[in-house]
This record gives C-alpha cells, structure tokens and sequence, in this order.
C-alpha cells in the first residue's frame, strides 16, 4: 500500500497569501522526500527535497518542513501566485537519494484565486 | 525537465494491440526510470534502468510490460496486448550516474485504449 499520503486533496487560496501543502509518510526507512509540481498535461518539476537529518530547508519562496516524529512534511509557499496553481506530490526516497526510486503520495491540488 | 524527450506524447491504441514508448534521457544520464500515473493519482514506480541493464523492475506488471535500455538509442517501454486498464501517464525520468538525488522528468506519453 501507499506509504506516502496528504492530508488535503484540494486547497483553495488567495493570490498574495501564504500556502502550506501537508504529506504523511509511514516508512520510516525513508531518508530523503522531494516535492514536485505538476501543471496539466505536463510531468512532474522538482520543487525543493530534504533529507532527514535536517527538519528545514529553504528555497525561493518554498520551505519545505519535516517532522520525523510523526512523519509529517510539509510545503509553504511564500505569496502564491497563480502560476503557482498545479498539483504537488510529496515523494519519498528509501535509498537516501542514490537511487531515484521514489514513492509519490496521491497529490494536492492548489488553486489560487486572483 | 531538464531535457527529458518522450514520445508519441500522445498514444491510441485499441485493445489488443501494442504500445511502444520512447524515452530519450537528458545528454550524460545513464539512469532511466519509468513511472506510470492514473487518472488523479500519484506516480508509480515501474523500472528502474542503466544502459543495457534493468536494475529494479519491482513495480512492473508480471505480464505483458517489458523494458529495456540499449547501449545506443532511447529507452523502450512496451507493453503488449494491451487492455483498457493500461490507459494512463507514463513517465521517464533519467539522472546522471553516480547522483539519482535529482531524477528529471519528461513530459510524458498519456496512453489511451479504446
């Protein structure tokens, strides 16, 4: 089954506001998670990854969390835009990255209103 | 996506009849992954190639599915004998050798069986 989920399959918010997108993880063998974001018709883009010795990283209006504790992550974006609308996957690594074996979760759907 | 080239990106084949998708990694990269992805859903690892040697074919079907990655030329994932369940995304992804942290994705090939 699924080791990786999402709390939220639809999440609707304003342009200018701050977004958090929330995954589960039960395998706790794995050491590296990616977010993606996939537009319509196209593949997923690799957002931001983390690997589990840390608990925060930080990109360009992007912050991805980890919680090891209760195997939560999760993604901020930072003023959404509407280019930011698409769905995110949260996506799990067991190989600590050395292979690109990834468990995807089922994906949040992130609309943003004007 | 970082270059990641598949094709046809669009497929219709009827039932019983076979599908061949083509992937053609990013310059250099020597991993080549196949994900499968349904309707609203997240991606499925299938197989797991370098040139000329499947590496982890897991999360291939036992039946029917097949890939291969030669030492010239694009990767082939081809499914015979093809029913309306096979009718779906399917993605390739390659990294470099030696760093599968990062995998890029192509576009995809969307698979309909009609």
């Amino acid at each position: 089954g699924e080791s990786v989920g999402l709390h939220l399959p639809t999440l609707s918010v304003q342009e200018g506001d701050n977004s958090i997108i929330n995954c589960a993880y039960s395998n706790s063998a794995s050491d590296y998670f990616i977010w993606y974001k996939q537009e319509s018709g196209k593949g997923p883009q690799f957002i931001i990854d983390i690997r589990s010795n840390m608990d925060k990283r930080q990109g360009q209006r992007v912050t991805v969390l980890l919680n090891k504790t209760v195997k939560h992550l999760s993604l901020q974006i930072a003023a959404t835009q509407p280019g930011d609308s698409a769905v995110y996957f949260c996506a799990e690594n067991i190989f600590g990255g050395s292979q690109g074996n990834l468990i995807f979760g089922k994906g949040t759907k992130l609309s943003v209103k004007p | 996506n970082a270059g990641v080239m598949q094709n046809p990106r669009h497929l219709v084949r009827r039932r019983g009849q076979e599908a061949r998708l083509r992937c053609s990694p990013v310059k250099g990269h020597s991993h080549v992954y196949w994900y499968r992805q349904l309707p609203e859903e997240g991606l499925k690892f299938m197989v797991y190639l370098q040139k000329e040697n499947i590496i982890d074919e897991s999360g291939m079907p036992k039946e029917r599915f097949s890939a291969e990655f030669p030492k010239e030329g694009p990767s082939i994932l081809r499914i015979q004998q093809v029913v309306r369940g096979d009718s779906a995304a399917y993605f390739c992804a390659s990294s470099p050798e030696g760093y599968g942290n990062t995998i890029y994705f192509g576009e995809g090939s969307w698979l309909t069986v009609v």
